[in-house]
């Protein structure tokens, strides 16, 4: 399709499991966001990636969140020995480029929840 | 920290009514300003950008005072279709440059 796609949109797991949510932007756009949103919230900045450069993770949580873009394009946001407070609405956001000036594309996002 | 402030709401409009609302930022060295719509269980979506001499688009009013450091969002004739979350997005610092508020809840009434 056109749009950002991301998989799996639900997931549900148990506390302490590995899980590994998939990204993948529109073609061609150079930058590429994770953004979690829990219920009622607003949008919290998780990590950006831009072209080539290193990414920007000063928004993850913990270190048990980790991503990464290979290739310039798909990219895998992994949370490790998962915790209740990790269930959110995980979205992925592309944009040709840097967002402060180019509008970014959602994709529908991953209903993550931890029993 | 730079912070977005929106009023959560919700507003309760009815429909055909002018609705405005508005959002406070505290960096003042932020550069862009944009409206997002975020409809229920849905991802946010681009309403507009939010230029220096304001814009419209339209029933949708923008405007931006720097001075006072807050944007507004102005809507007319309002349709049951504007039912959404509004949220404001400022740039402007930080590697991200994108912060976004809360949101502010809008609900159209028959």
């Amino acid at each position: 399709g056109a749009g950002v796609s991301q998989s799996p949109s639900n997931k549900v797991t148990e506390k302490g499991k590995d899980v590994e949510l998939r990204c993948d932007p529109i073609s061609g756009h150079t930058a590429l966001y994770w953004y979690r949103q829990s219920l009622g919230q607003g949008l919290e900045f998780l990590i950006y990636f831009q072209g080539n450069s290193a990414p920007d993770k000063s928004g993850l949580p913990s270190d048990r969140f980790s991503a990464e873009r290979t290739g310039g394009s798909v990219s895998t946001l992994t949370i490790q020995r998962t915790q209740q407070e990790d269930s959110a609405v995980y979205l992925c956001a592309s944009s040709l480029g840097p967002a402060t000036n180019e509008k970014l594309f959602f994709g529908s996002g991953t209903q993550l929840s931890v029993l | 920290r730079k912070e977005v402030e929106q009023d959560p709401g919700p507003f309760n409009v009815p429909e055909g009514a002018t609705v405005a609302f508005n959002c406070t930022y505290s960096n003042s060295a932020s550069q862009s300003f944009f409206w997002y719509r975020q409809d229920c269980r849905k991802e946010p979506k681009l309403l507009m950008s939010v230029y220096s001499s304001g814009n419209e688009d339209g029933r949708f009013t923008a405007q931006l005072n720097r001075a006072s450091q807050y944007i507004s969002l102005l809507i007319r004739d309002s349709k049951l279709s504007d039912s959404a979350t509004y949220l404001c997005v400022v740039s402007g610092g930080g590697a991200d440059g994108l912060t976004f508020g809360k949101g502010t809840h809008l609900i159209i009434q028959p």
